[in-house]
């Protein structure tokens, strides 16, 4: 299974400021996707992310506020536009195909000050 | 709109004994269903698949189609099977976790 190295692991940044986050994956995948987890919970899909397509946001997420991009098959970044201390959280990102499962990048742990 | 439901957050089975999480979803097509796990300050790791029908480290889990059911069973649990073990479901192109099952192995 493909394995993905994501970056930045953590990060402080002040309010009202951006960071991109960037997952890069050791071979091709058709489908990419970007969680946020809150310590202790569950994982939220922001958004699906396709080589060739625009992202595809799920409720209650905009791509003015989390703007993705996915230039080729091994490859994606998520920016967390404006931040605020709402937005402290960790990111993830995920990619794989069909059944064989998909693998998940180490995460990256934004606090927001 | 498809959904994947972990009844239970917490869960404590001593060792040795049977374990059993529990994972029911609702789709009204063809499911693909994974259990994944998180140990402490790990990232998060595929354990099953339905579609490979496999053993991994003890677990198993059968897709029951009548009940909408995927849930993960092993028969005699072990400290290091210590873990948050989340069900998640692919269908209309995403990728969807429950709520997670933190599971806790009495020595």
């Amino acid at each position: 299974s493909a394995v993905i190295s994501q970056k930045p692991s953590r990060d402080i940044c002040q309010r009202g400021t951006s960071l991109t986050i960037q997952c890069q994956v050791d071979s091709q995948v058709t489908m990419m996707f970007w969680y946020r987890q809150q310590p202790g919970q569950s994982l939220t899909l922001i958004a699906t992310a396709n080589q060739g397509s625009e992202a595809t946001y799920e409720s209650g997420f905009v791509i003015d506020k989390f703007p993705i991009s996915r230039p080729n098959l091994t490859f994606s970044t998520l920016t967390v536009s404006n931040m605020s201390p709402e937005d402290s959280s960790i990111y993830l990102c995920s990619g794989g195909q069909g059944n064989y499962g998909y693998t998940f990048g180490s995460g990256t742990r934004l606090t927001v000050v | 709109a498809q959904r994947v439901t972990q009844p239970e957050k917490l869960l404590s089975v001593f060792k040795g004994a049977p374990v059993e999480l529990k994972c029911n979803y609702s789709y009204s097509g063809s499911p693909e269903l994974f259990w994944y796990v998180q140990y402490s300050r790990q990232r998060l790791q595929l354990l099953l698949r339905h579609i490979s029908r496999e053993s991994i480290k003890g677990f198993t889990a059968d897709l029951n189609k009548g009940e909408t059911s995927f849930h993960l069973k092993k028969p005699f649990a072990q400290e290091e099977d210590s873990a948050m073990y989340y069900c998640a479901f692919f269908g209309n192109e995403k990728l969807t976790f429950g709520t997670g099952t933190r599971l806790t192995i009495i020595p």
